[in-house]
């Protein structure tokens, strides 16, 4: 089967404080890809990151950072510091081959975060 | 460079009715692809086009449910007749080509229906 699961339905923390938002998935391919998005109240889906089933390097980008680890099927998302402007859904997704030339994207259910000044 | 442009953003209507939502992708894009996002879920694909053609449409309710991507650019969904449980977030996508190659998918801000 091919799943996300996002565990943490809603988070609430305080401004300055580091935040780590969990996901698991499952998946029977090799080669696959994990995204985090963004969904600000206004709606639409901002890319984050995406890796590759090949590379388990930790990723840093500026408050944020990724931590793939395939032993456990896991891609958690921590910021650091959070801020207001952090507030938003977080949604994971997997990326897998459909058959030929086609690839599907399926999300996780989110994670609501909430960042209280 | 301009982004995924949807309309209506917000859409209230009566069950049996029908209802058409419209997608322009970003310029030159050649995926486009239509989610349903329900209250509390992630994004569900319905249905994927790579130009003008069909490349999955597996979780399309093809009894009610329909897509079109005639000159392999704008797009247009259509529900009829609306049920209640199609009440959710319609959110159109855009990618260069398909696949991961890409980097990452252009999501619109949504079409919003109400099923009353």
């Amino acid at each position: 089967a091919q799943k996300v699961t996002q565990a943490q339905t809603e988070i609430s923390v305080v401004e300055k404080e580091d935040v780590t938002l969990d996901c698991v998935y499952e998946t029977r391919d090799t080669t696959y890809y994990l995204f985090w998005y963004k969904q600000p109240p206004s709606g639409e889906l901002v890319f984050l990151i995406r890796r590759n089933s090949f590379d388990e390097q930790n990723e840093i980008s500026g408050r944020y950072s990724w931590n793939f680890q395939k032993s456990t099927s896991s891609f958690n998302f921590t910021i650091t510091a959070s801020q207001v402007v952090d507030s938003a859904v977080y949604f994971c997704a997997l990326m897998f081959n459909y058959g030929g030339a086609t690839n599907k994207l399926i999300f996780g259910t989110g994670t609501l975060l909430a960042v209280q000044p | 460079e301009a982004g995924v442009a949807q309309s209506p953003r917000y859409k209230i209507i009566e069950k049996r009715q029908s209802v058409a939502f419209w997608c322009n992708p970003i310029s030159g894009h050649a995926t486009l692809y239509w989610y349903q996002q329900i209250l509390g879920q992630g994004p569900k694909l319905l249905i994927q086009f790579q130009n003008n053609g069909v490349v999955d449409d597996s979780q399309l309710p093809k009894d009610r449910f329909s897509a079109e991507r005639l000159k392999g650019v704008d797009s247009t969904l259509k529900i009829q007749p609306a049920k209640l449980e199609d009440s959710a977030v319609y959110l159109c996508a855009s990618s260069p080509r398909p696949g991961p190659s890409t980097g990452e998918l252009f999501f619109g801000e949504g079409s919003r229906l109400t099923v009353l």
